[in-house]
């Protein structure tokens, strides 16, 4: 069974289209976040929700939205996309953060703006 | 501010030699919570072990073993007898609800 399932797994679109990736988790966890991994394998938080609710946003443009249906759900949708989006993005989730534990990654969405 | 350091860019290795990758962290918390991550060729990111600033207790686990020593703000992660499926690229992260991440070392283990 998946814990952390994202898709797509490979998304390839022009500049200026809008996209959505999809992230569950069916740990049971409360916190879920988004990262970003760019070409030089450098990792950095995007956003974080805790029980839906956003705690960390990370100066990501406002072009990128996150939505949180319910706790095991975190979309993240694009809006005019730019070249710079290119990247890997990688949802993860946690139970108890303050507390110490571990994030659980999801498999990553490759993007990449043609 | 917190800061994950990992200068170790690349490390090329033959099979069966014992590895060492460092981490240096910086952070004022006096609680706070220490991760590697490996990352395959194939991408995930997998969770290896976590410690927490209260515990310097050293941890192995078949061929990995992790010193953490708070004196020196270090958190180093050994791989003994390596193996080509050892191959990655490690990161070190320090956080709770936001992981700083090092910039990661990429692992060549040589057949």
């Amino acid at each position: 069974d998946t814990a952390v399932s994202q898709t797509p797994k490979y998304l390839v679109t022009q500049m200026g289209n809008d996209k959505s990736i999809k992230c569950e988790q069916n740990l049971g966890h409360d916190t879920m976040y988004w990262y970003k991994q760019d070409s030089k394998k450098f990792l950095k938080i995007m956003f974080s929700y805790n029980n839906k609710e956003l705690i960390i946003n990370e100066t990501v443009p406002n072009r990128f939205s996150p939505k949180s249906p319910d706790k095991a759900h975190l979309n993240l949708h694009i809006n005019s996309l730019e070249l710079g989006d290119s990247a890997v993005y990688f949802c993860a989730s946690s139970q108890d953060p303050l507390n110490g534990q571990p994030q659980h990654f999801g498999d990553g969405t490759r993007l990449s703006i043609l | 501010a917190q800061k994950v350091t990992q200068a170790q860019t690349e490390i090329s290795v033959v099979e069966k030699e014992d590895v060492t990758l460092d981490c240096v962290y910086e952070t004022r918390d006096t609680t706070y919570y220490l991760f590697w991550y490996k990352q395959p060729p194939s991408g995930e990111l997998v969770f290896l072990i976590r410690r927490n600033s209260f515990d310097e207790q050293n941890e192995i686990s078949g061929r990995y073993s992790w010193n953490f020593q708070k004196s020196t703000s270090s958190f180093n992660f050994t791989i003994t007898a390596s193996q080509v499926v050892d191959s990655a690229v490690y990161f070190c992260a320090l956080g709770t609800y936001k992981y700083i991440f090092g910039t990661g070392t990429r692992l060549k283990v040589l057949a």
